[in-house]
């Protein structure tokens, strides 16, 4: 059965720590994504990797950095965590392209920044 | 560029009722299109998806057929049950794009 996996369910974090969202994936994808899911808004993308130490910004990339230094973890990085970033944080995992591919979501972590 | 539009909710329904929800997209190409569900609490997980003009997604009851002419993939299932519940995304793959574009999403309610 294929897996992505976040490594926390429920963080919380006081304004200002750094916050590591780890993500692993066990289908050797090479795309990877965070997304930020709010309500109303829907899911909107803050970075995603096509490869080992390569990255792209998405929609909404600031206050936010990533790291993959290992094709199956994707790490979401808070430099500075505040009030406005608390939120649903998904990660996915999507092959490289082909018609019908679909993206495979971790089960999401809930950040509550106080 | 991509888009999905996306009918808003929230929508509620009895038990048994028969369910829609729209979904149209723009899109360069030949996209391929998605439905995923998001139970409370959970991840997304794939419900069904097409890769071509005129293929019917199916799983679990509920159905999509991708409609090129009117650009539409919309979510239909005859009889909801409670445990159908949950937000359901509907989003588009294709072109140079490695990530998927979602609609905004639909909170569905089922009451008993």
């Amino acid at each position: 059965d294929v897996k992505v996996t976040q490594s926390s369910r429920y963080l919380v974090k006081r304004t200002g720590e750094k916050v590591f969202l780890e993500c692993v994936q066990d289908m050797d994808h090479e795309n990877m994504f965070w997304y930020r899911q709010d309500p109303g808004l829907g899911l909107r993308l803050i970075y995603f990797s096509y490869d080992v130490k390569m990255k792209e910004k998405g929609d909404i990339p600031e206050g936010y950095s990533v790291s993959r230094e290992k094709k199956e973890r994707f790490s979401l990085i808070l430099e500075s965590a505040s009030t406005n970033q608390t939120s649903m944080y998904l990660c996915a995992s999507r092959p490289e392209q082909g018609r019908g591919t679909e993206a495979f979501f971790g089960q999401g972590t809930r950040l509550t920044v106080v | 560029g991509n888009s999905v539009t996306q009918m808003e909710g929230p929508v509620t329904l009895s038990e048994e009722a028969f369910l829609t929800i729209n979904c149209t997209y723009t899109a360069t190409g030949y996209p391929s299109l998605f439905w995923y569900v998001q139970y409370p609490g959970e991840g997304l997980q794939l419900l069904l998806k097409a890769t071509k003009a005129d293929d019917k997604g199916s799983n679990k009851g509920f159905e999509a057929t991708y409609r090129k002419e009117t650009t539409s993939f919309h979510l239909e299932k005859g009889s909801v049950q409670v445990s159908d519940s949950a937000v359901y995304f509907c989003a588009l793959g294709g072109g140079s794009a490695r990530q998927l574009t979602f609609g905004s999403g639909t909170q569905l309610t089922v009451l008993p």
